[in-house]
This record gives structure tokens, C-alpha cells and sequence, in this order.
């Protein structure tokens, strides 16, 4: 199985700074056939399900808003919220579907400084 | 507007089995393949399965394989997951999620199943 792992697990950013979440994965999740990354983000907030926010690691849903963005190749993927607002606040999980099992990062809990 | 929709929460005795539905509207149902996902209280998510609504073919976490039956029933747009022998570690709520056809992400979900295994 991939093993996705997340740094940091939590963090603390002051309202409209840049808020930056890293995932890395245990072996190469990019596809050679499309040279596309298998990873995607997602944001869970309390009593919700989560919502995805980029796939092909830098491909943002519809949707969402531009201060998310993803990047990053191979084993490692960033996720970067440039300009944090109070609505950001919420766990944040990365996610590969190269191969299954599907696996997921454990997450990281973003909140306001 | 797309949305899945999921059967209520469900309390069960260990050994039991627990059959949860997912209910399709907004898209073709026979479009997406349907995920299963599940999330333990403060915890991160575990894939159960896959499933093709289109042919019924599915696939499953080795750790669930005999355990966990995905089904549909296409004439109501209902994706279904069974889970036999319950045990506590099986506490969690349950989501299905669709498969987005270009991207292969998970892009929507439904609300979730809270399962509790308690004796």
C-alpha cells in the first residue's frame, strides 16, 4: 500500500498570510501515461463530509477559490492557501488514487494565530 | 443539483451486519463509479471498495475482502454497502463518495452514515 504521510499535523496561521500543508507519498504516484499526478486535496470542516479541492495535485475544482492551490511531482505535493480567511479554518488531507487501496494522508488541522 | 444521499445512522450488536445506501440524483447514475470510505471519530479515512454502477463489477480493500459486498440497484439510482461481523473497530461513519471521470478524485460525497457497534 502507498503510505501518505502529512507535515505538519497542525498549524497556526495569522488571517491573510500564507498558509502552506505538505504530503508525501511512499513511491511515486505520476502516471506516465498522461505524466499526471494521482494526488488530490481535499478540506473537511467539523460535521461534514470533506470537499475536494484540487486533483492531478494541481488541477483546482470548479468552484474553488483561487488563493488554494496544489503542486508538487512525484513523491512530494504542497498544498498553498495564500491568503488565509477565517472560512479556512478545517482539516486538511491529501489523498493518492494511483492504485488501490486508495490511501489517505492523516491529516492537518489548520486554525487562526 | 448532485448530491448523494445516505441512509441514517444505525446502531448495531457485535456480529451483526449493517447495510447502508447511498441514493444518486442530479447525474447519471450509471456515469461515476461509487466509493466507499470510512472515518473513525478524530480519525483519518480507510477505502473499503469501488463499484462500476454501469456492470455491478467491484473491487475491495484486502483488508474488508469477505466482509464487505458493494451493490446498486440502478432502476432507483441506489448504491449499497454491506458489512458483516461487526465488531467495534467498525464504529466509524461511512461515505460514499462518486469518482470524477477526468481527475479521478473523489468530487462528491455524500453526508455519512455514523455505524455504531456496541454491545
Amino acid at each position: 500500500d502507498i503510505v501518505m504521510t502529512q507535515s505538519p499535523d497542525s498549524l497556526a496561521v495569522s488571517l491573510s498570510e500564507r498558509a502552506t500543508i505538505n504530503c508525501k507519498s511512499s513511491q511515486s504516484i505520476l502516471y506516465s501515461s498522461n505524466n499526471k499526478n494521482s494526488l488530490a486535496w481535499y478540506q473537511q470542516k467539523p460535521g461534514q463530509p470533506p470537499k475536494l479541492l484540487i486533483y492531478w495535485a494541481s488541477s483546482r475544482e470548479s468552484g474553488v477559490p483561487d488563493r488554494f492551490s496544489g503542486s508538487g511531482s512525484g513523491t512530494d505535493f504542497t498544498l498553498t492557501i495564500s491568503s488565509l480567511q477565517a472560512e479556512d479554518v478545517a482539516v486538511y488531507y491529501c489523498h493518492q488514487y494511483y492504485s488501490t487501496p486508495h490511501t489517505f494522508g492523516q491529516g492537518t488541522k489548520l486554525e487562526i494565530k | 443539483q448532485v448530491q448523494l444521499v445516505q441512509s441514517g445512522a444505525e446502531v448495531k450488536k457485535p456480529g451483526a451486519s449493517v447495510k447502508v445506501s447511498c441514493k444518486a440524483s442530479g447525474y447519471t447514475f450509471t456515469s461515476n463509479d461509487i466509493n466507499w470510505v470510512r472515518q473513525a471519530t478524530g480519525q483519518g479515512f480507510e477505502w473499503l471498495g469501488w463499484m462500476i454502477p454501469n456492470s455491478g463489477n467491484t473491487g475491495y480493500a484486502q483488508k474488508f475482502q469477505g466482509r464487505v459486498t458493494l451493490t446498486r440497484d440502478t432502476s432507483i439510482n441506489t448504491a449499497y454497502m454491506e458489512l458483516s461481523s461487526l465488531s467495534s473497530e467498525d464504529t466509524a461513519v461511512y461515505y460514499c463518495a462518486r469518482l470524477r471521470i477526468v481527475g479521478r478524485a473523489f468530487d462528491i460525497w455524500g453526508q455519512g452514515t455514523m455505524v455504531t457497534v456496541s454491545s
